[in-house]
Protein backbone atom coordinates (compact mmCIF):
# COMPACT_ATOMS: atom_id res chain seq x y z
CA UNK A 1 0.00 0.00 0.00
CA UNK A 2 1.30 3.54 -0.90
CA UNK A 3 2.94 5.21 2.57
CA UNK A 4 3.93 8.72 3.16
CA UNK A 5 6.19 8.90 6.15
CA UNK A 6 7.77 12.45 7.52
CA UNK A 7 10.55 13.16 9.86
CA UNK A 8 9.66 13.94 13.42
CA UNK A 9 8.92 17.52 14.74
CA UNK A 10 11.21 19.98 14.88
CA UNK A 11 12.05 23.36 17.28
CA UNK A 12 14.34 25.67 15.26
CA UNK A 13 15.55 29.27 16.24
CA UNK A 14 15.11 32.11 13.60
CA UNK A 15 17.37 32.01 10.81
CA UNK A 16 18.21 28.62 11.34
CA UNK A 17 17.43 26.03 8.70
CA UNK A 18 14.99 22.56 8.50
CA UNK A 19 15.18 19.90 6.38
CA UNK A 20 11.90 17.68 6.28
CA UNK A 21 11.91 14.63 4.69
CA UNK A 22 9.13 12.47 3.03
CA UNK A 23 9.89 8.89 2.67
CA UNK A 24 7.63 6.93 0.31
CA UNK A 25 7.00 3.43 -0.40
CA UNK A 26 4.16 0.84 -2.18
CA UNK A 27 4.59 2.57 -5.29
CA UNK A 28 7.17 3.54 -8.11
CA UNK A 29 8.56 7.03 -6.81
CA UNK A 30 9.44 8.85 -9.89
CA UNK A 31 6.11 8.14 -11.72
CA UNK A 32 3.89 10.98 -9.04
CA UNK A 33 4.66 14.10 -8.63
CA UNK A 34 5.35 15.10 -4.64
CA UNK A 35 3.54 18.36 -3.61
CA UNK A 36 4.16 20.07 -0.29
CA UNK A 37 1.37 21.79 1.66
CA UNK A 38 1.91 24.06 4.28
CA UNK A 39 -1.24 24.83 7.43
CA UNK A 40 -0.23 27.52 10.10
CA UNK A 41 -1.90 26.67 13.19
CA UNK A 42 -5.30 27.02 13.08
CA UNK A 43 -5.25 28.34 9.88
CA UNK A 44 -6.43 26.54 6.24
CA UNK A 45 -4.47 24.50 3.48
CA UNK A 46 -2.12 26.27 0.99
CA UNK A 47 -0.19 24.68 -1.22
CA UNK A 48 3.45 25.40 -1.33
CA UNK A 49 4.35 23.57 -5.00
CA UNK A 50 5.82 20.37 -6.35
CA UNK A 51 8.67 19.00 -7.26
CA UNK A 52 8.69 16.41 -11.08
CA UNK A 53 9.87 13.13 -9.01
CA UNK A 54 11.48 12.06 -13.06
CA UNK A 55 13.36 14.82 -13.87
CA UNK A 56 14.02 16.33 -10.23
CA UNK A 57 12.61 19.58 -11.60
CA UNK A 58 10.60 22.07 -8.49
CA UNK A 59 8.11 24.44 -9.10
CA UNK A 60 7.10 26.91 -6.15
CA UNK A 61 3.82 28.43 -5.63
CA UNK A 62 4.09 32.28 -5.23
CA UNK A 63 4.63 33.16 -2.09
CA UNK A 64 7.26 30.30 -1.63
CA UNK A 65 10.13 31.54 -3.41
CA UNK A 66 13.72 32.24 -2.03
CA UNK A 67 13.63 30.25 1.19
CA UNK A 68 11.97 26.98 0.46
CA UNK A 69 13.78 24.31 -1.29
CA UNK A 70 12.07 20.88 -2.85
CA UNK A 71 14.74 18.61 -3.59
CA UNK A 72 15.06 14.82 -4.36
CA UNK A 73 17.00 11.23 -3.31
CA UNK A 74 15.58 9.35 -5.71
CA UNK A 75 17.61 6.08 -4.81
CA UNK A 76 16.07 6.04 -1.20
CA UNK A 77 12.22 6.99 -2.68
CA UNK A 78 12.40 10.46 -0.71
CA UNK A 79 11.40 13.75 -1.41
CA UNK A 80 12.81 16.81 1.33
CA UNK A 81 11.69 20.19 1.83
CA UNK A 82 14.57 22.46 2.90
CA UNK A 83 13.41 25.76 4.51
CA UNK A 84 16.20 28.61 4.81
CA UNK A 85 16.70 31.90 6.82
CA UNK A 86 13.77 30.47 9.23
CA UNK A 87 11.11 33.25 10.56
CA UNK A 88 8.82 32.80 13.28
CA UNK A 89 5.73 32.65 10.97
CA UNK A 90 6.74 29.47 9.64
CA UNK A 91 5.64 27.90 12.11
CA UNK A 92 3.16 25.41 10.76
CA UNK A 93 2.40 21.86 10.09
CA UNK A 94 4.18 20.75 6.38
CA UNK A 95 2.91 18.14 4.49
CA UNK A 96 4.08 15.94 1.58
CA UNK A 97 1.32 14.53 -0.69
CA UNK A 98 1.59 12.34 -3.46
CA UNK A 99 -0.51 13.33 -6.54
CA UNK A 100 -2.49 11.40 -8.85
CA UNK A 101 -0.10 12.12 -11.97
CA UNK A 102 2.88 13.15 -12.59
CA UNK A 103 1.92 16.52 -12.74
CA UNK A 104 -0.01 18.09 -10.13
CA UNK A 105 -3.86 17.28 -10.27
CA UNK A 106 -5.37 16.01 -6.91
CA UNK A 107 -3.43 15.19 -3.70
CA UNK A 108 -3.91 11.12 -3.60
CA UNK A 109 -1.59 10.51 -0.50
CA UNK A 110 -0.65 12.40 2.41
CA UNK A 111 2.14 11.91 4.94
CA UNK A 112 1.23 12.71 8.26
CA UNK A 113 3.17 15.83 9.22
CA UNK A 114 5.42 17.71 10.67
CA UNK A 115 5.68 20.34 12.73
CA UNK A 116 8.35 23.21 12.63
CA UNK A 117 8.26 25.25 15.28
CA UNK A 118 10.22 28.54 15.10
CA UNK A 119 10.79 30.21 18.40
CA UNK A 120 13.46 31.73 19.92
CA UNK B 1 -7.48 35.10 0.74
CA UNK B 2 -7.90 32.03 -1.47
CA UNK B 3 -9.61 32.13 -5.30
CA UNK B 4 -11.84 29.30 -3.73
CA UNK B 5 -14.31 30.63 -1.49
CA UNK B 6 -16.42 28.45 0.88
CA UNK B 7 -18.41 29.11 4.05
CA UNK B 8 -15.69 29.42 7.26
CA UNK B 9 -18.64 27.05 9.04
CA UNK B 10 -21.47 24.79 8.40
CA UNK B 11 -23.70 22.47 11.20
CA UNK B 12 -26.26 20.03 10.82
CA UNK B 13 -27.79 17.93 13.50
CA UNK B 14 -27.39 14.05 13.07
CA UNK B 15 -29.01 12.51 10.38
CA UNK B 16 -29.39 15.76 8.69
CA UNK B 17 -28.06 16.64 4.69
CA UNK B 18 -25.73 19.67 4.52
CA UNK B 19 -23.79 20.93 1.72
CA UNK B 20 -20.84 22.65 1.23
CA UNK B 21 -20.14 25.27 -1.42
CA UNK B 22 -16.89 26.44 -3.09
CA UNK B 23 -17.12 29.42 -5.31
CA UNK B 24 -14.58 29.97 -8.22
CA UNK B 25 -14.42 31.80 -11.10
CA UNK B 26 -13.18 31.92 -14.63
CA UNK B 27 -9.79 31.34 -13.89
CA UNK B 28 -10.80 28.02 -12.19
CA UNK B 29 -13.79 26.32 -11.79
CA UNK B 30 -15.80 28.49 -14.41
CA UNK B 31 -12.51 27.64 -16.69
CA UNK B 32 -13.87 23.72 -16.47
CA UNK B 33 -11.50 22.54 -14.78
CA UNK B 34 -12.26 19.52 -11.66
CA UNK B 35 -12.85 20.33 -8.38
CA UNK B 36 -11.61 17.94 -5.93
CA UNK B 37 -13.00 17.77 -2.21
CA UNK B 38 -10.64 16.78 1.33
CA UNK B 39 -11.60 15.93 4.60
CA UNK B 40 -9.27 16.99 7.56
CA UNK B 41 -10.11 15.39 10.77
CA UNK B 42 -9.14 17.18 14.23
CA UNK B 43 -5.44 16.76 14.64
CA UNK B 44 -4.86 14.51 11.62
CA UNK B 45 -3.41 14.79 7.60
CA UNK B 46 -6.10 15.97 5.09
CA UNK B 47 -7.84 13.16 2.97
CA UNK B 48 -8.70 12.72 -0.28
CA UNK B 49 -12.77 12.84 -0.29
CA UNK B 50 -13.83 13.13 -3.39
CA UNK B 51 -11.99 13.73 -6.80
CA UNK B 52 -12.75 14.71 -10.25
CA UNK B 53 -15.62 16.70 -9.56
CA UNK B 54 -17.75 13.85 -8.39
CA UNK B 55 -15.90 10.37 -7.55
CA UNK B 56 -15.15 8.54 -4.50
CA UNK B 57 -12.23 6.65 -3.52
CA UNK B 58 -12.48 3.22 -2.53
CA UNK B 59 -13.64 3.45 1.23
CA UNK B 60 -15.36 6.72 1.42
CA UNK B 61 -19.23 6.24 2.17
CA UNK B 62 -21.94 7.31 -0.38
CA UNK B 63 -22.93 9.90 2.07
CA UNK B 64 -20.69 11.86 0.49
CA UNK B 65 -21.78 13.76 -3.07
CA UNK B 66 -20.27 16.04 -5.09
CA UNK B 67 -21.59 18.19 -7.47
CA UNK B 68 -19.88 20.95 -9.89
CA UNK B 69 -21.87 23.73 -12.08
CA UNK B 70 -21.03 26.92 -13.63
CA UNK B 71 -18.07 28.25 -11.58
CA UNK B 72 -19.40 26.54 -8.09
CA UNK B 73 -18.94 23.28 -6.60
CA UNK B 74 -20.08 21.60 -3.76
CA UNK B 75 -20.21 18.61 -1.34
CA UNK B 76 -23.40 17.11 0.00
CA UNK B 77 -23.03 14.83 2.83
CA UNK B 78 -26.51 12.97 4.38
CA UNK B 79 -26.70 10.90 7.04
CA UNK B 80 -24.92 13.43 9.02
CA UNK B 81 -22.66 11.54 11.71
CA UNK B 82 -20.18 12.39 14.27
CA UNK B 83 -17.47 11.81 13.02
CA UNK B 84 -18.13 13.67 9.82
CA UNK B 85 -17.45 16.31 12.23
CA UNK B 86 -14.02 17.57 10.65
CA UNK B 87 -12.90 20.46 7.81
CA UNK B 88 -13.43 20.47 4.72
CA UNK B 89 -11.42 21.73 1.65
CA UNK B 90 -12.23 22.30 -2.06
CA UNK B 91 -9.35 21.90 -4.50
CA UNK B 92 -9.43 23.16 -8.33
CA UNK B 93 -6.13 24.28 -10.46
CA UNK B 94 -6.00 27.75 -11.27
CA UNK B 95 -4.83 29.56 -13.93
CA UNK B 96 -3.39 32.36 -12.77
CA UNK B 97 -1.98 30.80 -10.02
CA UNK B 98 -0.74 27.90 -12.48
CA UNK B 99 -1.82 24.71 -9.65
CA UNK B 100 -4.38 23.29 -8.02
CA UNK B 101 -4.99 25.67 -5.31
CA UNK B 102 -7.05 24.92 -2.05
CA UNK B 103 -10.39 26.64 -1.10
CA UNK B 104 -10.36 28.46 2.68
CA UNK B 105 -11.93 25.72 4.36
CA UNK B 106 -15.31 24.69 6.05
CA UNK B 107 -15.68 23.69 9.30
CA UNK B 108 -18.18 21.00 9.56
CA UNK B 109 -20.05 21.10 13.31
CA UNK B 110 -22.25 17.83 14.35
CA UNK B 111 -24.61 19.45 16.37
Amino acid sequence: QVQLVQSGSELKKPGASVKVSCKASGYTFTNYAINWVRQAPGQGLERMGWINTNTGNPTYAPGFTGRFVFSLDTSVSTAFLQINSLKPEDTAVYYCARDFASVPYYFEYWGQGTLVTVSS
Amino acid sequence: QSVLTQPPSVSGAPGQRVTISCTGSNSNIGSGYDVHWYQQLPGTAPKLLIYTNNNRPSGVPDRFSASKSGASASLAITGLQAEDEADYYCQSYDTSLTGPEFGGGTKLTVL
